[in-house]
């Protein structure tokens, strides 16, 4: 694999249900985001990692946890899905967290119904 | 609050330029990111302003206020190609990107 890859790429999920969004990345970057995107709001960070073993709360991190268990995984779970969090949600990476560029995977759909 | 604003919707022409413009309110400033997004598919990096003045690479250019917290992403000669949503993104003094909802650009032939 070269750069980040997510899975699934899309999902359907009651409500209620437990659900991991995989993201993993071969560039050996430090740091790793979280994002969700819905329609007319920009991109909101969910969480972050500045390095393998820290995770750090973003600006909308209720009802969602990460781990960092090594440099290349960085999974998001939603604990009891809601209808709100049916969106698009991209995880992306770069070289230290600072102000270096940030490179983004294809992306999960996830709609809760 | 921190807030990015742009225009939601843009429409140019093939073979012309036009310039998507930027403002920001942000707690501290640390660079001024442009990223394209076409439909579907995941933001792409385009410029990283983090000092006044024009950078430019190709056809694309970004421009950089700081005293006027104001950003703009000037493209030239417009392919269809270019048609997508433009999206401006602030790092603040936590690091954390701060995004615009971003400029949905259509080129018409």
């Amino acid at each position: 694999i070269a750069g980040i890859t997510q899975a699934p790429t899309s999902q359907i999920l009651a409500a209620g249900r437990r659900m991991t969004l995989r993201c993993t990345q071969d560039m050996r970057h430090n740091a790793m985001y979280w994002y969700r995107q819905d329609l007319g709001l920009g991109l909101r960070l969910i969480h972050y990692s500045n390095t393998a073993g820290t995770t750090g709360k973003g600006e909308v991190p209720d009802g969602y946890s990460v781990s960092r268990a090594n440099t290349d995984d960085f999974p998001l779970t939603l604990a009891s899905a809601v209808p709100s969090q049916t969106s698009v949600y991209f995880c992306a990476s770069s070289p230290d967290g600072s102000t270096d560029t940030q490179y983004f995977g294809p992306g999960t759909r996830l709609t809760v119904l | 609050g921190q807030n990015i604003d742009q225009p939601t919707e843009m429409t140019a022409t093939e073979g012309a330029i036009v310039q998507i413009n930027c403002t920001y309110q942000t707690s501290g400033f640390n660079g001024l990111f442009w990223y394209q997004q076409h439909a579907g598919e995941a933001p792409t990096f385009l410029s990283y302003n983090v000092l006044d003045g024009l950078e430019e690479k190709g056809r694309f250019s970004s421009f950089l206020s700081r005293s006027k917290g104001y950003s703009y992403l000037l493209l030239k000669e417009l392919q269809m190609k270019d048609s997508a949503s433009y999206l401006c993104a602030v790092m603040d003094s936590n690091y954390q990107l701060i995004w615009g909802a971003g400029t949905k650009l259509i080129i018409k032939p």
